[in-house]
C-alpha cells in the first residue's frame, strides 16, 4: 500500500553513463515532482508535472529529462552522468498544496 | 526569490526535553509545510500550516503569516524524533513550487 514509490533505491554508476529513475504514486494525485537533495541536505525542486504536462522546469541541465506517461508515473532520465549528479533524488506527489515524498533514490556517480 | 531561514541549524536534546524550531520567510506565502527527514532519509509530511495552529500528538505548529514565521514545537522528545526538520514554503500566485529551508538537525540522546 505504498503511496509514492521509487526504483531503484540505490544506483551506483560510472561517469558518462545514462540512467533512469522511476516513480509511481497510487494516491490519485494530479501533480508529481522531482527534487534533488545534495550532500548538505539542501532540497531543491527540479521538475513538476500536472496531468502529464510540465509546469515547473527549474534551471536543470538538459541532460535531465523527465517523462510522464500518465498521471501516476513520473520518470527521470539522466544522460552523460557527471560526478556532481551524485545526490538523493526524491519523487513527490500532491493534490492541492500538500506534498508526499517517495523514499528517495541514492545516486552515486564514480 | 523567497528566502527561508531555519534556526537553530543544530539542536541536541536529552530525551524528555521540549524544543522549539523556527522558520522565517521573506515573502507572503500560501503554503507552508513542516517535514521530518528521519535518519534513514525518509521525508514525512508533518503539517500543512500556512496560518494558525495545529497539533498532532507531541508535535504542534504555529504560523503567524503576517509576521512571516512559523514555529514547530516538540514536547517530551524521544530518540525517534531525531533527524532533520525542514520548513518549506510556497509563494502566493498559485505556484506549485515549494522552497525549502536548510533544515534543523535534531539529535535526541537517551
Amino acid at each position: 500500500d505504498t503511496a509514492v514509490s521509487q526504483t531503484p533505491k540505490y544506483l551506483v554508476t560510472q561517469m558518462g553513463n545514462d540512467k533512469s529513475i522511476k516513480c509511481e504514486q497510487n494516491l490519485g494525485h494530479d501533480t508529481m515532482y522531482w527534487y534533488k537533495q545534495d550532500s548538505k541536505k539542501f532540497l531543491k525542486i527540479m521538475f513538476s508535472y500536472n496531468n502529464k504536462e510540465l509546469i515547473i522546469n527549474e534551471t536543470v541541465p538538459n541532460r535531465f529529462s523527465p517523462k510522464s506517461p500518465d498521471k501516476a508515473h513520473l520518470n527521470l532520465h539522466i544522460n552523460s552522468l557527471e560526478l556532481g549528479d551524485s545526490a538523493v533524488y526524491f519523487c513527490a506527489s500532491s493534490l492541492g498544496l500538500g506534498r508526499y515524498f517517495g523514499p528517495g533514490t541514492r545516486l552515486l556517480v564514480l | 526569490g523567497i528566502q527561508v531561514e531555519q534556526s537553530p541549524p543544530d539542536l541536541i536534546l536529552q530525551e524528555g526535553a521540549n524544543s522549539t524550531l523556527r522558520c522565517n520567510f521573506s515573502d507572503s506565502v500560501n503554503n507552508l509545510q513542516w517535514f521530518h527527514q528521519n535518519p534513514w532519509g525518509q521525508l514525512i509530511n508533518l503539517f500543512y500550516i500556512p496560518s494558525g495552529t495545529k497539533q498532532n500528538g507531541r508535535l504542534s505548529a504555529t504560523t503567524v503569516a503576517t509576521e512571516r514565521y512559523s514555529l514547530l514545537y516538540i514536547s517530551s522528545s524521544q530518540t525517534t524524533d531525531s533527524g532533520v526538520y525542514f520548513c518549506a514554503v510556497g509563494i502566493q500566485g498559485g505556484s506549485e513550487k515549494l522552497v525549502f529551508g536548510k533544515g534543523t538537525k535534531l539529535t535526541v540522546n537517551p
